[in-house]
């Protein structure tokens, strides 16, 4: 069955540091996702992407932050400067024309 | 404000009950409703979806829905100790980006 696959699994970094965050969504998806959650926390919508441009974006979506679909499979996830305030999980998801939504493993983010 | 509350338990049940889960929304707009599965760690697993009142039932799952409420609910049948997970509701106004909006989770433990 396809799914949703990310990289790294954990990513430790210095406050400061960019980051790149990987996924490569399920292969005849449309519409991609990036999620986080803080450790403890809910489940928090940052950006989605559709026909190579941000439809929707959240508050927490500031400048740092950034996406990408550089080639037909990867969708990328960028951090300029990270804070200590970026650790947590952060979730890729895909989905067709459908409204579900499918989740990656997700990447734990630590920021020291 | 778009809200979707839960109860964040625990709930417990006895292996083989009927496990309830409940959760409210704010948005009167909102279109569509999900629930996950998540395991401690692990991503948010899609379980069920549904878009129009009444139920709607697959396997051991049942969600229920009604709009006039704002009301979602999953019902667990026969649940078992593989069940114990947080349960996410999720929902989206249908709007161009299609966000998720989530709840915080009703943790449910089923005991053997």
């Amino acid at each position: 069955e396809p799914e949703v696959t990310q990289t790294p699994s954990h990513q430790v970094t210095q406050m400061g540091q960019e980051v790149i965050l990987r996924c490569v969504p399920i292969s005849n998806h449309l519409y991609f996702y990036w999620y986080r959650q803080i450790l403890g926390q809910k489940v928090e919508f940052l950006v989605s992407f559709y026909n190579n441009e941000i439809s929707e974006k959240s508050e927490i979506f500031d400048d740092q932050f950034s996406v990408e679909r550089p080639d037909g499979s990867n969708f990328t996830l960028k951090i300029r400067s990270t804070k200590l305030e970026d650790s947590a999980m952060y979730f890729c998801a895909s989905r067709l024309v459908s409204y579900e939504q499918y989740f990656g493993p997700g990447t734990r983010l630590t920021v020291t | 404000q778009k809200e979707v509350e839960q109860n964040s338990g625990p709930l417990s049940v006895p292996e083989g009950a009927i496990a309830s889960l409940n959760c409210t929304y704010s948005d009167r707009g909102s279109q569509s409703f999900f629930w996950y599965r998540q395991y401690s760690g692990k991503s948010p697993e899609l379980i069920m979806s549904i878009y129009s009142n009444g139920d709607k039932e697959d396997g051991r799952f049942t969600a229920q829905l009604n709009k006039a409420s704002q009301y979602v609910s999953l019902l667990i049948r026969d649940s078992q100790p593989s069940d114990s997970a947080t349960y996410l509701c999720a929902v989206n106004l249908g709007d161009a980006g299609n966000m998720l909006t989530f709840g915080g989770g009703t943790r449910l433990m089923v005991k053997p």
